[in-house]
């Protein structure tokens, strides 16, 4: 079971590149959210979505975008990275009432 | 302000002792979920459990149980007979009622020795 999936692992920008990352869940879920986790900080919420077509923001939205066109489907932007953004991302999902699963992670090193 | 602590930065162990992870947290509401999730050095996110507030009644799952007090605010976590494969960093966290968002502490570091 693929469950939650996260591309890509890693990956290098130089800052001032944008990229997105990739979230896909085949277990029907409707919700899905978008962390960052940095040393000492734990996770904190950067964007979530309730629902296909929807998105909200979390603790830690600025620098970064979402959209979620597909049900399976959650896409996090980075419009211009900067260095403050080098972190380690995960995405999760969860059905109506339970915990969150957890993508691998994504990688993330701006220069 | 909905809030979870643990205090606990890094524990270290020796291989077989039992050591006990602390998580106090804060809400107003009534009905709110409470979770412990691991991180292992591989870096996934594991779920390991969920507790309904409505539900004090301890949990034992093998090694590991949990010890829900609603009176003091705690969610303790328990690895009895710790082993290597243990070590990782845990992480609790809460959702409350009404709300999308889980509360993640700053987890606690747990490293075994052999």
């Amino acid at each position: 079971n693929a469950g939650v999936t996260q591309t890509p692992k890693f990956r290098v920008l130089k800052t001032g590149q944008s990229m997105t990352l990739l979230c896909a869940q085949d277990m029907n879920h409707e919700y899905m959210y978008w962390y960052r986790q940095d040393p000492g900080m734990g996770l904190r919420l950067i964007h979530y979505s309730v629902g296909e077509g929807t998105t909200a923001k979390g603790e830690v939205p600025d620098g970064y975008n979402v959209s979620r066109l597909k049900k399976q489907n959650f896409l996090l932007g980075l419009e211009s990275a900067a260095p403050s953004q080098t972190s380690v991302y995960f995405c999760a999902s969860r059905p109506s009432a339970g915990e969150l699963f957890f993508g691998e992670g994504s990688r993330l090193t701006v220069l | 302000a909905q809030k979870v602590t643990q205090a606990q930065t890094e524990i270290s162990v020796v291989e077989k002792e039992d050591v006990t992870l602390d998580c106090v947290y804060e809400t107003r509401d009534t009905t709110y979920y409470l979770f412990w999730y691991k991180q292992p050095p591989s870096g996934e996110l594991v779920f390991l459990i969920r507790r309904n507030s409505f539900d004090e009644q301890n949990e034992i799952s093998g090694r590991y149980s949990w010890n829900f007090q609603k009176s003091t605010s705690s969610f303790n976590f328990t690895i009895t007979a710790s082993q290597v494969v243990d070590s990782a960093v845990y992480f609790c966290a809460l959702r409350y009622s009404g709300t999308y968002k889980y509360i993640f502490g700053t987890g606690t570091r747990l490293k075994v020795l052999a």
